[in-house]
């Protein structure tokens, strides 16, 4: 039983590119969540998807982030035009919808962005 | 006002003793609550779910929900220095999947 993976883990970037980073979900789990922490903080919500659809964005979420899950399986995120203030963990969690163990979430090792 | 708060500064507890942590929220609507273990350095680690009012026991953890009160607390029995981390609240507002965090407590066991 492999966990949540996310790729790569480590990612350091000059300000004004583009990142893109890779999660891949526990295998039966229908819903994959993105989040992001930075230090001394709990992970803020950015977006989730349920199977391919995109249900719901953060709207603190800055349109230079987006997501995607083509065939409802692994998931990216892209950031644009990357910022200083970007830099965090990106934390990839996923679930299964319909359970008795309601919306336990589980998360991936993260992808930590520093960005110069 | 946050959604989930977490007020208690660093925990130290010595080895053997029983950590107490406690959590309020702000959604009266919220209906499923957690707690998450989280090493430096590491992801979250999912160690307690609960849904209903009263306690649930896992092992030398029991969390504890009252709704009316917007409170859910973790007790760690039996602390050990492996217990060592910060741990994070969290809490699905009414209606919504996504989870709410609170800023985490750090417990420190000494040996």
């Amino acid at each position: 039983d492999t966990g949540v993976s996310q790729n790569p883990r480590h990612k350091i970037t000059k300000r004004g590119q583009n990142v893109t980073f890779r999660c891949d979900p526990i295998s039966e789990h229908n819903r994959l969540y993105w989040y992001r922490q930075t230090l001394g903080q709990g992970p803020e919500f950015l977006t989730y998807f349920q199977n391919e659809a995109q249900l719901e964005k953060s709207r603190l979420l800055s349109d230079r982030f987006s997501a995607e899950r083509p065939k409802g399986s692994f998931s990216t995120l892209e950031i644009q035009r990357t910022e200083q203030g970007d830099s965090a963990m990106y934390l990839c969690a996923s679930s299964l919808a319909g359970t008795e163990t309601y919306n336990e979430q589980f998360f991936g090792p993260g992808t930590r962005l520093t960005v110069l | 006002q946050k959604e989930v708060e977490q007020n208690s500064g660093p925990l130290s507890v010595p080895e053997g003793a029983i950590a107490s942590l406690n959590c309020t929220y702000s959604d009266r609507g919220s209906q499923s609550f957690f707690w998450y273990r989280q090493y430096s350095g590491k992801s979250p680690e999912l160690i307690m779910s609960i849904y209903s009012n009263g306690d649930k026991e896992d092992g030398r953890f029991t969390a504890q929900l009252n709704k009316a009160s917007q409170y859910v607390s973790l007790l760690i029995r039996d602390s050990q220095p492996s217990d060592s981390a910060t741990y994070l609240c969290a809490v699905s507002p009414g209606g919504n999947n996504r989870l709410a965090f609170g800023k985490g407590n750090q417990v420190v066991v000494i040996p």
